[in-house]
């Protein structure tokens, strides 16, 4: 079983549609959880990140990690053409290894 | 600030050739990681760096890669002999205590072996 899986989609939504991105993980000892956008022939650009569980909101963007389940959530609002990238989630253990696990994205087409 | 510069964006290059990838990291960051990224495998750990000392290598796919840090600005992947396997994007990241609040990657150098 691989650290940390995600739907590598691809995901086809409307403008204005609410878009939901998920990962599972299996490594208990993961903390520290972000999401991560990356533009065609682009490197990785932070997007959110969060500590432990619960929720984070920054504008559109909403981040849930639910450790009990293993599985962590992006929800995009009001999605915009803009919004059209591959996001990838990553993780962190809690001392020890300054690793980033990461899953291998899902790609988004947002369309007008 | 300029970000994490890599260069070249592109190497085409024929197997058995060597091939060195640069990286310069965002000034005051003390940690540096090179990723590598694939279709098939995503994003996956080469090395990385704290305070220009090599922590964790144990990514490096085996002999014929190579990784240094000679200074706090500035980093080397080298790949010799390469050979068609090794055809991916290569990315350079940095980032300041760790991965706590995630790392700050560059544009990635696309590498073609033929």
């Amino acid at each position: 079983q691989k650290e940390v899986e995600q739907d590598p989609g691809p995901l086809s939504v409307p403008e204005g549609a609410i878009v939901s991105l998920n990962c599972t993980y299996s490594n208990s000892a993961f903390q520290y959880f972000m999401w991560y956008r990356q533009y065609s022939r682009k490197g990785p650009e932070l997007l959110m990140y969060t500590y432990s569980s619960g929720n984070k909101e920054d504008g559109r963007f909403t981040a849930q990690v639910d450790k009990s389940s293993k599985y962590i959530s992006l929800f995009i609002r009001d999605s915009q053409p803009s919004d059209s990238a591959t996001y990838l989630c990553a993780m962190k253990t809690q001392g020890g290894s300054e690793k980033l696990v990461f899953g291998k994205g899902t790609k988004l087409t947002v369309n007008p | 600030d300029a970000g994490v510069i890599q260069s070249p964006r592109h190497e085409v290059t024929e197997m058995g050739q060597e091939v060195t990838l640069r990286c310069k990291p965002i000034s005051g960051h003390d940690y540096l990681f090179w990723y590598r990224q694939t279709m098939m495998r995503g994003l996956e750990l080469l090395i990385y760096f704290n305070n220009n000392v090599p922590i964790d290598d144990s990514g490096m796919p085996e002999d014929r890669f190579s990784a240094k840090m000679p200074n706090a600005s500035f980093s080397t992947l080298k790949i010799q002999p390469s050979e068609p396997r090794d055809s991916a994007v290569y990315f350079c990241a940095s980032s300041w205590q760790g991965g706590v609040y995630g790392y700050t990657f560059g544009s990635g150098t696309r590498l073609t072996v033929v």
